[in-house]
C-alpha cells in the first residue's frame, strides 16, 4: 500500500501570506498526485491533479509542484475563502489520501 | 449538472448491516468509475472502495475487505455499498464520488461528490 504523509497537520496564517503544504509518498507515484480543499460540513473539492494542473475554475493563486515522492501545494496570497483543510491524494495505485492540513487564521 | 445523492445511513449496532445508495444524475453513469470515501468525525478522508464503470471490477481497502461490497446498477444510475459486520470504527460520513476520467477505475481523481450520509455504529 502507498502511504501519504502531509505536513504540517495545522498551519496558522494571515490573509496575504504565502502558504506551502508538503505531501510525501511512501514510494514513487510519478506525478499521480491531486490536492483537494474541504470546508467544514462540505464534501471535498478537487483543486489540482497530476501534481501541478489546476482544475477548471480554481484560482491561479493555487499551484502544485513535485514528482516522485515529494509534492507541495502553494497558495501565493492567502484569501479569506482559503481557510480550510487540504488533502493530497495519490492515484498511482487506486487511491490514498494524506492526513490533511488545516489552514487556520493566525 | 452532475448530482450525487447518498442515502441509507443511520444508527446500527455493532455487527449489524447497512446498505448505502448513491443516486446519480446529470451524466452518463455507465461511463464512469465510482467510489466511496468516508470521513470519521473530526478525522481525515479515507478512500474505501471503487467500482469500474461496468461494475465488473471492484476494489476495497484492507480495513473493509470481506465486510463491505461495492456494486452498481447502471440501469438505475445508482451506486451501492453493502456494509456487513459493522464496527464502531466504521462510524463516518460516507461520500460517493465520480471519477474525473471516463472508464478509468484504478487510478483516478474524484471530481464530483455527494453531500454524504452519516453511518453511526453504536450499541
Amino acid at each position: 500500500d502507498i502511504q501519504m504523509t502531509q505536513s504540517p497537520s495545522t498551519l496558522s496564517a494571515s490573509v496575504g501570506d504565502r502558504v506551502t503544504i508538503t505531501c510525501r509518498a511512501s514510494q514513487s507515484i510519478s506525478s499521480w498526485l491531486a490536492w483537494y480543499q474541504q470546508k467544514p460540513g462540505k464534501a471535498p473539492n478537487l483543486l489540482i491533479y497530476k501534481a501541478s494542473t489546476l482544475e477548471s475554475g480554481v484560482p491561479s493563486r493555487f499551484s502544485g509542484s513535485g514528482s516522485g515522492t515529494e509534492f507541495t501545494l502553494t497558495i501565493s496570497s492567502l484569501q479569506p475563502d482559503d481557510f480550510a483543510t487540504y488533502y493530497c491524494q495519490q492515484y498511482n495505485f487506486y487511491s490514498t489520501f494524506g492526513g490533511g492540513t488545516k489552514v487556520e487564521i493566525k | 449538472e452532475v448530482q450525487l445523492v447518498e442515502s441509507g445511513g443511520g444508527l446500527v449496532q455493532p455487527g449489524g448491516s447497512l446498505r448505502l445508495s448513491c443516486a446519480a444524475s446529470g451524466f452518463i453513469f455507465s461511463n464512469y468509475a465510482m467510489s466511496w470515501v468516508r470521513q470519521a468525525p473530526g478525522k481525515g478522508l479515507e478512500w474505501v472502495s471503487v467500482s469500474s464503470a461496468s461494475g465488473d471490477s471492484t476494489f476495497h481497502v484492507d480495513s473493509v475487505k470481506g465486510r463491505f461490497t461495492i456494486s452498481r446498477d447502471n440501469s438505475k444510475s445508482t451506486l451501492y455499498l453493502q456494509m456487513n459486520s459493522l464496527r464502531a470504527e466504521d462510524t463516518a460520513v460516507y461520500y460517493c464520488a465520480q471519477s474525473t476520467r471516463p472508464r478509468v477505475w484504478d487510478s483516478s481523481t474524484w471530481g464530483f461528490w455527494g453531500q454524504g450520509t452519516l453511518v453511526t455504529v453504536s450499541s
